[in-house]
């Protein structure tokens, strides 16, 4: 089935650090792909989304590429900063509409 | 224009009782989905719902869980007799009609303990 694995967390940097997060996909179909972030206590937010293969998404600093080649949609950042300290999911959609599966999330620290 | 909202944000319930987590979705949005995190895991999909009508509901538990979305008012999940292992945070999410109907907000959560 449709499925999502994200690296393992806890990460911890520095701040000002460069960050990468991998995400990979099994899916049956063409699906979108999306990272949301959940600050300690709040639900989710999206953060960035791609829909198709070679679509870079981007938001905050944030930046991610469909892969479709190595099924990826990793996560990056230049330089991360103490706000962003949170917890990272990857996720996708294969049905225009419907549910979203998501992998297990990375929590991210950024140590001042 | 208001977020999804979810309520309540905690809800305590002893084995055997009754819990009901409400979402009202965001202004304009006609799709609601159910999702449960239980502790140190991603969000599972749990249901899927447009007015009054269920889409999708392979997620949810057989026995004991149901939700609904009537035309008039908030969607509400429903868990009867609890058991411990209920205790999660259950988020609701909205996403408008249309083409970017699979870009989905999230509430804050209910976040259910079960004594």
């Amino acid at each position: 089935g449709d499925s999502v694995t994200q690296m393992e967390g806890p990460v911890t940097l520095s701040e000002e650090a460069f960050l990468t997060i991998n995400c990979t996909y099994t899916a049956t179909g063409y699906p979108s792909l999306f990272w949301y972030v959940q600050y300690p206590g709040e639900g989710l937010q999206l953060l960035l989304k791609a829909t198709k293969a070679d679509d870079k998404g981007s938001n905050k600093g944030f930046e991610a590429t469909y892969r479709k080649e190595t099924t990826s949609f990793h996560l990056e950042k230049g330089s991360v900063q103490v706000s962003d300290s949170a917890v990272y999911f990857c996720a996708l959609s294969v049905n225009q509409g419907g549910k979203l599966i998501f992998g297990q999330g990375t929590e991210l620290s950024v140590k001042p | 224009n208001a977020g999804v909202m979810q309520n309540p944000r905690h809800l305590v319930r002893r084995r055997g009782q009754e819990a009901r987590l409400r979402c009202s979705p965001m202004k304009g949005h006609s799709h609601v989905y159910w999702y449960r995190q239980l502790p140190e895991e991603g969000l599972k999909f749990m249901v899927y719902l447009q007015k009054e009508n269920i889409i999708d509901e392979s997620g949810m538990p057989k026995e004991r869980f149901s939700a609904e979305f009537p035309k008039e008012g908030p969607s509400i999940l429903r868990i009867q007799q609890v058991v411990r292992g209920d205790s999660a945070a259950y988020f609701c999410a909205s996403s408008p009609p249309g083409t970017t109907k699979n870009i989905q907000y999230f509430g804050a959560g209910t976040r259910l303990s079960v004594l």
